[in-house]
């Protein structure tokens, strides 16, 4: 099975400020037709996952412009450029490409 | 956009079986797959497997395989996930997500489904 790591595992940020998340793969998740499916999900306090990104870069309907997702290969990297008090909450990657679907063990982002 | 419908919560004996549902409005395709994620107490979430919504086809994560069966009921636009032998590692909720077919990502996701394990 690919396991997800992500770095940290708690990130406390101020209002206003940006915040990083990594997410490492123990293989690449590029598949067979070319493409990478990485997704990021925000999992608010009392509430299901909820899909914020998906294959590395592209953002899901409703999405704010200030969350972004990069990366290539093993390592990726969501960044939310201006952290809102809306951000609070567990981030997740999970990975798509190889079965079994497999997600790192979560971010938890709250604010200072 | 699509809507997920878990059924309400469960409290099972151990070595008991569980059957859950999972009802789909709103998608504009119905060549989609639903799949069940298990997310105990301070654990990953860990995916158990999947169901096609039409031809019924499913893939089960070999951790489940065994003790775990995913249904449909395409009539109903239901999915059904039966977890069998249920032990403590159990407790925990469980979620059904949508993918349209190949899309390679989970967009919608229902509320959960708290089941507990417990004598």
């Amino acid at each position: 099975d690919i396991v997800m790591t992500q770095t940290p595992l708690s990130s406390p940020v101020t209002l206003g400020q940006p915040a990083s998340i990594s997410c490492r793969s123990s293989q690449s998740l590029v598949h067979s037709d070319g493409n990478t499916y990485l997704s990021w999900l925000q999992q608010r306090p009392g509430q299901p996952p909820r899909l914020l990104i998906y294959k590395i870069s592209n953002r899901f309907s409703g999405v704010p412009d200030r969350v972004s997702g990069s990366g290539a290969g093993t390592d990726f990297t969501l960044t939310i450029s201006r952290v809102e008090a809306e951000d609070v909450g567990v981030y997740f990657c999970m990975q798509c490409t190889q079965f079994p679907y497999t997600f790192g063990q979560g971010t938890k982002l709250e604010i200072k | 956009q699509v809507h997920l419908v878990q059924s309400g919560a469960e409290v099972k004996e151990p070595g008991a079986s569980v059957k859950l549902s999972c009802k789909a409005s709103g998608s504009p395709s119905a060549n989609y797959v639903i799949h069940w994620m298990r997310q105990a107490p301070g654990q990953r979430l860990e995916w158990m497997g999947w169901v096609h919504a039409v031809n019924g086809n499913r893939l089960y994560s070999q951790k489940f395989q065994g003790r775990v069966t995913i249904t449909t009921d395409t009539s109903a636009s239901t999915a059904y996930m039966e977890l069998n032998s249920l032990r403590s590692e159990d407790t925990a909720l469980f979620f059904c997500a949508h993918e349209n077919w190949g899309s390679g990502h989970l967009d919608y996701w229902g509320q959960g489904t708290l089941v507990t394990v417990s004598s």
